[in-house]
């Protein structure tokens, strides 16, 4: 149990496209689920905390309007990443709880990796 | 802000060998956890803390909640060479569901 998919696990685009990535999980329903950006030889930083049915909650620094949020199910969550440029590269990574295993585990998606050319 | 304090950054073992990293704060929380990650893949939860004092193992791996609630420490024993990837510490404070990385402990093991 407790497992969570994310969709694609790579992606590779130009400058200035917009890129949708998606967050579910399969065998729970999550009404919280999180966003993680990962850069190269560093740690997890959270982005965004999603909430089914309301607005995300994002962190200090991140653009609301750069990094869109979208949790319409409580098994799917999606960032999309509009109008990208080549800063924008980097692995994102989304959690959720799950209620059978506790609130305070977080289970993690395989990540996506972003490269924007 | 909270930051947790990981260590050591990197380990170069031979297989075979235990291991022992761990976590310190400032600040106090009431759950540690610890993950492994995979190059190109998500974080896979190791072992989960809910008490001061708590010490839980899961096969060869050993984790405690520091008394203090400031620490953790995470221990593996008899290292093989599938341990290879990188070991993340995280916490949870009271009343929030934000979970706080350490900055990560890479492990090599060498056959």
């Amino acid at each position: 149990g407790a497992v969570v998919s994310q969709h694609p696990s790579r992606v590779i685009c130009k400058s200035g496209t917009s890129v949708k990535i998606e967050c579910r999980s399969l065998d729970f329903q999550a009404t919280t689920m999180f966003w993680y950006r990962q850069f190269p030889k560093k740690s997890l930083m959270l982005m965004a905390t999603s909430n089914e049915g309301s607005k995300a909650t994002y962190e200090q620094g991140v653009e609301k309007d750069k990094f869109l949020i979208n949790h319409a199910s409580l098994t799917l969550s999606t960032l999309t990443v509009t109008s990208a440029h080549p800063e924008d590269s980097s692995f994102y990574i989304c959690s959720a709880r799950s209620p059978v295993t506790g609130d305070n585990e977080q289970f993690f998606g395989p990540g996506t990796r972003l490269t924007v050319l | 802000g909270q930051q947790l304090n990981q260590s050591p950054q990197s380990m170069f073992i031979q297989e075979g060998e235990d291991v022992s990293m761990n976590c310190t704060s400032s600040s106090i929380f009431n759950t540690w956890l610890w993950y492994k990650q995979d190059p190109g893949e998500g974080p896979v939860l190791l072992i989960a803390l809910y008490k001061a004092g708590e010490l839980t193992s899961n096969g060869r791996l050993t984790a405690q909640f520091g008394i203090t609630r400031k620490d953790s420490f995470l221990n593996i024993s008899a290292s093989i060479p599938s341990d290879v990837g990188i070991y993340f510490c995280a916490a949870l404070s009271y009343n929030t569901d934000k979970l706080i990385f350490g900055t990560g402990t890479r492990l090599q093991v060498f056959p």
